[in-house]
């Protein structure tokens, strides 16, 4: 099953615009990881956030993670055409040698030039 | 470039059919990952081996299996193609002792008429 659920499915905003993500899980994690997919390509590993972290910046990229409400938020600052992109999170539980993710079914953001 | 190469790219066959897709993980990454991708279930988690041996297994058809041989490299195999196996099917590595980032192939799209 779908442990991460990001909304909304889809965003459509104009460049120079924040782009806003949200993501939504069930159970407890080690960390909360978001990819970018652009069309038909393979997933790329944007940033990651430990359960022990509140907030993380890299670049034009703010993600924040609340564990008691069990979300994440990612925000995409200044936003521009190359932007575009479907953009998924990850839920991660690691045990021992094994590390579990689990995808949302993501998000299509869409920056207007 | 991520490092982790699948072949073939592109793959059309007939329903009834097998297919072998073939995956060779980042230098130096044990677990390897397969992934099916399709517009209306997204991004689904079909099996893990790490170093040889099979960790985890999605919620798959007893027509999907994988194996991962001694030089690591990684074949998904798909018997008896359907129709609904037409999809993108990514294969991805990671090192078990890192945080679970995931280094994703291009992917393999694989159309069944």
């Amino acid at each position: 099953s779908q442990q991460g659920e990001e909304d909304p499915q889809a965003l459509s905003i104009q460049e120079g615009e924040n782009a806003t993500m949200n993501c939504s899980y069930k159970t407890s994690i080690n960390n909360l990881q978001w990819y970018r997919q652009n069309s038909g390509r393979g997933l790329v590993h944007l940033i990651l956030i430990r359960s022990n972290e509140r907030e993380k910046h890299s670049g034009r990229l703010r993600v924040t993670l609340d564990t008691s409400k069990k979300s994440s938020s990612l925000l995409i600052t200044a936003s521009r055409a190359a932007d575009t992109a479907s953009y998924f999170c990850a839920t991660v539980r690691l045990t021992g040698a094994n590390s579990k993710l689990t995808f949302g079914k993501g998000i299509t953001l869409s920056v207007r030039p | 470039d991520s490092g982790v190469t699948q072949t073939p790219k592109h793959l059309i066959t007939a329903t009834g059919q097998r297919v072998t897709l073939r995956c060779s993980p980042r230098s130096g990454d044990l677990s390897v990952y397969w992934y099916q991708q399709s517009l209306d279930q997204g991004l689904q988690f079909l099996i893990q081996y790490y170093n040889g041996e099979e960790r985890a297994k999605g919620n798959i058809l007893e027509r999907f299996s994988a194996q991962q041989f001694p030089d690591l490299h990684s074949e998904l195999f798909v018997s008896s193609l359907e129709l609904g196996d037409s999809a993108l099917y990514f294969c991805a590595s990671n090192n078990h002792r890192a945080t679970g980032e995931l280094f994703f192939g291009e992917g393999a799209r694989l159309t069944v008429l």
